[in-house]
């Protein structure tokens, strides 16, 4: 595909559940991110791969939030024990440069925790 | 990194007008990027402009940049129904991550 796929497009957990989110990149990106977006607000930067390289994981909100990217094209986002507050799109952008310019989008995931 | 504000926080015109979205950051950048968001969906980059800049064009989008006042502007020219969609600007400090604000909600009715 030319974009940013991004499954399962919606998720229903159970609070206390775990959950696995995947993106795929546009093939040959370099830089992945992940944000998440609450209901009316603009996303919010959760953490960022370079090829499989984690550098900066400072917007995860807790160590119940954890992601990784082990062969440089695929990742995946992993929240454990899911809280109501974790209900969120969740959205996943790649970019072609390891300096950060212009980003592509997927269509994101959107978690509901009942 | 640093968050731009998007000034309205909404705006509704008739199709055909012009629409005017403003975004106000704090420090020195070394780009600033527009995103379009429709309802529900990913967001899709519009355009960068980089701080040497002082206006970009893309189709009917203008972008200005003024670093003085730390503040952009994109317009919108000839609106369509089909420009009704959450706007956000993303103010870029070398080697920082993109921050959004909230957005600017555009409705352009019909």
């Amino acid at each position: 595909g030319a974009g940013v796929s991004q499954s399962p497009r919606y998720k229903v957990a159970k609070r206390g559940q775990d959950v696995a989110l995947r993106c795929d990149p546009i093939s040959g990106h370099v830089s992945l991110f992940w944000y998440q977006q609450a209901l009316g607000q603009g996303p919010e930067f959760l953490t960022y791969f370079q090829n499989e390289a984690q550098l900066d994981k400072s917007g995860l909100p807790s160590d119940r939030f954890f992601a990784e990217r082990p062969e440089g094209s695929v990742s995946t986002l992993k929240i454990q024990r899911t809280q109501q507050e974790d209900s969120a799109v969740y959205l996943c952008a790649s970019s072609s440069r390891t300096e950060i310019y212009e980003q592509y989008f997927g269509p994101g995931t959107r978690l509901t925790v009942t | 990194s640093q968050q731009g504000e998007e000034d309205p926080q909404a705006l509704s015109i008739q199709e055909g007008e012009n629409a005017t979205m403003n975004c106000s950051y704090k420090t020195s950048i070394n780009n600033l990027q527009w995103y379009r968001q429709n309802s529900g969906r990913g967001l899709v980059h519009l355009i960068l402009i980089r701080s040497n800049e002082r206006e970009k064009h893309s189709g009917r989008l203008r972008v200005t940049l003024d670093t003085s006042k730390k503040s952009s502007s994109l317009l919108i020219t000839a609106s369509r129904a089909a420009d009704t969609a959450s706007y956000f600007c993303a103010p870029l400090t070398s080697g920082s991550r993109l921050t959004f604000g909230e957005g600017t909600q555009l409705t352009v009715n019909p």
